[in-house]
């Protein structure tokens, strides 16, 4: 019972241009979504979130967009930086607190100079 | 300074031995967990604790045991390896309260179980 999914395991973009990942979810109880980032060899390290009563929440060059109706959300990097090349990975949380985070499979982007 | 420290980073053992995984964390969080990344990538969680109180057991084998002496570590004690534990393990950590569950992970353990 996959409830978090990440349907490209891999994307490539060129520098300057705009990188979209994407996660679908199947839990409608999710409250919280985070994106999480992944270098070889270290662990993931926290990059962007957004809530249920939001559709968008913006970081310097990261966006991530919600689509609460179609269980949806995408992380959009403009402009995308060859540092950005990494593994991806959408995570979902119930609620805020010590609640456990449910993870999608990740997406590798790679951005190419 | 590290926040989420483990040790070891790798970890190879023949089936059948016990080994153990340690994490400590100086952020002054509360809630400390472990994951567990398979061969097929997926980040799964297996445990989490609140100021040293089990509160998530995700049907793991009763061979893995956490152990939290105190809110800034909590080690994994695994029994009886098996080739099917051959994973990379991470401790994480967040402070109970927070908004979205930041939470900030180790580096990882590697396991591999010949």
């Amino acid at each position: 019972d996959q409830q978090v999914k990440q349907n490209s395991p891999s994307l490539s973009v060129q520098e300057g241009r705009i990188s979209i990942l994407n996660c679908d979810y199947t839990n409608s109880m999710f409250d919280y979504f985070l994106w999480y980032k992944k270098y070889p060899a270290e662990g993931p390290t926290f990059l962007i979130s957004i809530s249920s009563i939001k559709d968008k929440n913006e970081d310097g060059r990261f966006t991530v967009f919600l689509n609460k109706s179609a269980k949806h959300l995408s992380l959009h990097i403009v402009p995308s930086q060859p540092g950005d090349s990494a593994v991806y990975f959408c995570a979902a949380s119930t609620q805020g607190g010590s609640e456990k985070l449910v993870f999608g499979k990740g997406t590798k982007l790679t951005v190419n100079p | 300074d590290t926040a989420v420290s483990q040790t070891p980073k790798y970890l190879v053992t023949q089936m059948g031995n016990d080994k153990s995984i340690k994490c400590e964390q100086n952020l002054g969080h509360d809630t400390m967990y472990w994951y567990k990344q398979d061969s097929k990538k997926f980040l799964k969680i297996m445990f989490s604790y609140n100021n040293k109180e089990l509160i998530i057991n995700e049907t793991v084998p009763n061979r893995f045991s956490p152990k939290s002496p105190d809110k800034a570590h909590l080690n994994l004690h695994i029994n009886s390896l098996e080739l099917g534990d051959s994973a990379v393990y991470f401790c994480a950590s967040s402070q109970e309260g927070a908004i979205y569950n930041e939470q900030f992970f180790g580096p990882g353990t590697r396991l591999t179980v010949l």
